[in-house]
């Protein structure tokens, strides 16, 4: 299948800081990357889609101003964290669908810990 | 709302024995329904999609079965091993095909 690639796998961080998370598509490309959350035990929650060239689209309740999400490529779209608290302390995961994958087949990256301190 | 239930108690198995695993749904009408694995630390990895209108999908020791009269699918794996140890994702789609929402994920342990 194809593949995506997440960047950093883990990441420490000082409260308030901005932390990066990127996602790429290696091997097709990616006219759509889906942010998702999942916490301990919990299900994958979507955040955002977001496309090539135009603005993501964020779920309910998801501040757009806190988690800006860039997808500037076919093959890259990143996620940043602004001002990181404690709360935000999850595991991020992204996905992508496009002209490589079939229709509803959806390829993960491998995540991303995020630990705000 | 949309919800999607899965059993949140872990399903333990024989080595051998055919594990399966449930997916239910309310206030949803999906166009299609996908089934991923994950592991601990690790992002999904898809293994089947059923159609609204496919009762049955089978993909080597997996199959899938999609009732949308019952709002209901079943995930088999048969002859299990412990290598299937994982935790599985089902996850509903309508509308734009690739927006799929997530089940909360069984985890299943085969013990040899």
């Amino acid at each position: 299948g194809a593949v995506v690639s997440q960047h950093p796998s883990r990441v420490i961080c000082k409260s308030g800081t901005s932390v990066k998370i990127e996602c790429r598509s290696l091997d097709f490309q990616a006219t759509t990357m889906f942010w998702y959350r999942q916490f301990p035990k919990q299900s994958l929650m979507l955040m955002a889609t977001s496309n090539e060239g135009s603005k993501a689209t964020y779920e309910q309740g998801v501040e757009k101003d806190k988690f800006l999400i860039n997808h500037a490529s076919l093959t890259l779209s990143t996620l940043t964290v602004t001002s990181a608290h404690p709360e935000d302390s999850s595991f991020y995961i992204c996905s992508a669908g496009g002209s490589g994958s079939r229709p509803g087949e959806l390829f993960f990256g491998e995540g991303s810990r995020l630990t705000v301190l | 709302s949309q919800k999607i239930e899965q059993n949140s108690e872990a399903l333990n198995i024989q080595e051998g024995k055919t594990a399966t695993l449930t997916c239910n749904y309310t206030n949803y009408s999906p166009a299609y329904l996908q089934w991923y694995r994950q592991d601990p630390g690790r992002g999904p990895v898809f293994l089947l999609l059923i159609r609204e209108n496919e009762k049955e999908k089978r993909k080597e020791r997996l199959k899938v079965t999609f009732d949308t009269t019952l709002k209901q699918s079943l995930f088999h794996i048969t002859a299990s091993q412990p290598a299937d140890s994982a935790t599985y994702l089902c996850a509903l789609g309508s509308g734009g095909y690739q927006k799929v929402t997530f089940g909360t994920g069984t985890k299943l342990q085969v013990i040899p």
